[in-house]
């Protein structure tokens, strides 16, 4: 079936360095989404991606959405400490409604 | 906009008895809404979706019966968990979406400790 590999698992920097992880998968995507979980609350969207090569920016954050559809990145450019949470990539499954989930990347930021 | 709630944020049983949580889309219609179950430091896992009027699909492996699903109009989808154990204990969040749109809004979650 359709997964996505999601990594690093785990980041600690330092506040203010430049962030990025990434998803990757062996089927082939058609939508992108990027969403953060903080502590004890639900998955926030952050960006939705629906073109191969697309680039799009939501503030420090950037994604982009791999021209293979096999992949896409997020990168977070001069982190703050409420940046600190889990970042999830998902995508649609073909044919079905719902979507699947990488196993997320913590961020942890020491000030 | 794309605002789902939940209800109630954290709730505590004593294990045999029922409880019930909300989903509710405060500024859209949602055709279709999505339970998941997260354990700590684990994904979201994926139990049932349910489309309005009708009922609801499980993931292999959810119990229908212990898991009831109602998603009867297009604001508010509801779970509960009859017969709870300890072993229910767990965050469930739900999630919700409008038309063909795939991107799914989240609640805040609904953590449950059954004693």
């Amino acid at each position: 079936g359709q997964q996505l590999n999601q990594s690093p698992q785990s980041m600690f920097i330092q506040e203010g360095e430049d962030v990025s992880m990434n998803c990757t998968s062996s089927s082939i995507f058609n939508t992108w989404l990027w969403y953060k979980q903080d502590p004890g609350e639900g998955p926030v969207l952050l960006i939705a991606l629906y073109k191969a090569g697309e680039l799009t920016s939501n503030g420090r954050l950037t994604a982009q959405f791999g021209i293979t559809r096999k992949d896409s990145f997020l990168n977070i450019s001069a982190s703050i400490p409420s940046d600190v949470g889990i970042y999830f990539c998902a995508g649609p499954i073909q044919g079905a409604q719902k979507l699947v989930f990488g196993q997320g990347t913590r961020l942890t930021i020491n000030p | 906009g794309a605002v789902v709630s939940q209800h109630p944020s954290w709730v505590i049983c004593k294990s045999g008895t029922s409880v019930k949580i909300e989903c509710r889309s405060l500024d859209f219609q949602a055709t279709t809404m999505f339970w998941y179950r997260q354990f700590p430091k684990q994904s979201l896992m994926l139990m049932a979706t349910s489309n309005e009027g009708s009922k609801a699909t499980y993931e292999q492996g959810v119990e229908k019966d212990k898991f009831l699903i109602n998603h009867a109009s297009l604001t508010l989808s509801t779970l509960t968990v009859t017969s709870a154990h300890p072993e229910d204990s767990s965050f469930y969040i739900c999630s919700a979406r409008t038309g063909q749109q795939e991107t799914q809004y989240f609640g805040p979650g609904t953590r449950l400790l059954v004693l």
